[in-house]
């Protein structure tokens, strides 16, 4: 079974202080990760997915197969980076069954 | 194109009743998904097609449940005798490279 967990729903961070947001996952395989975001009031949307190897608004994320982990990163965050953050999980090429986790809440406080 | 489209985007009905929601996928997408999505919780898959077919639908998913895309295009889901544990957010998306791009949801409440 594919699994997506993120183990914080909230996480407070000061505006220019690092940003790690966690996501462990479990796969029979070779998955497709990626980060979806929602900003308030709009819909959800990709952020970013680990084949494109793009930074996006500054963020980052490496999949480590050791640790089966994906987690996002921002060495400085800015207050427009306040929102739901997903980490979601897929076949390989993405064209398969999309799990979800139950998302991170990110604050940034000014 | 405006994306993805749900209509309607909010139902109130009485525990009992049937709803169908419909989506509107991006016109060149062959797949369309559909999650449900409850507070304090993310989306939780439904099931998916590539174009008319059904690949995959949710075990968790009761047989009140269905989803169909009769000609590959739009995409209609139907919740029959509806309980109160039904009222969520039910977003669809649809997809051609593996990204999903969703629609803004329809919200369920049921009384």
């Amino acid at each position: 079974a594919q699994r997506v967990t993120q183990p914080e729903k909230l996480l407070s961070v000061f505006k220019g202080a690092p940003v790690e947001l966690k996501c462990n996952y479990s796969y029979s395989g070779s998955p497709e990760l990626f980060w979806y975001v929602q900003y308030s009031r709009q819909r959800l949307q990709l952020l970013l997915r680990h084949i494109s190897r793009e930074s996006i608004k500054g963020f980052t994320a490496d999949l480590n197969k050791g640790e089966t982990s994906f987690h996002l990163k921002k060495p400085f965050a800015q207050e427009e980076d306040s929102a739901m953050y997903y980490c979601a999980l897929s076949g390989p090429g993405g064209y398969q069954k999309v799990t979800f986790g139950i998302g991170t809440k990110l604050q940034v406080i000014p | 194109d405006t994306g993805v489209s749900q209509d309607p985007r909010h139902k109130i009905t009485k525990r009992g009743q049937n709803v169908t929601f419909r989506c509107d996928p991006i016109s060149e997408h062959n797949r369309l998904y559909w999650y449900r999505q409850t507070l304090g919780q993310g989306p939780e898959f439904l099931t998916y097609f590539q174009n008319e077919a059904q690949l995959e639908k949710s075990r968790l998913l009761s047989d009140r449940f269905s989803a169909e895309r009769p000609k590959g295009s739009f995409s209609t889901l139907e919740i029959q005798r509806t309980e109160q544990g039904d009222s969520a957010m039910y977003l669809c998306a649809s997809s051609s490279t593996g990204e999903l791009f969703f629609g803004e949801g329809s919200r369920l409440t049921v009384l």
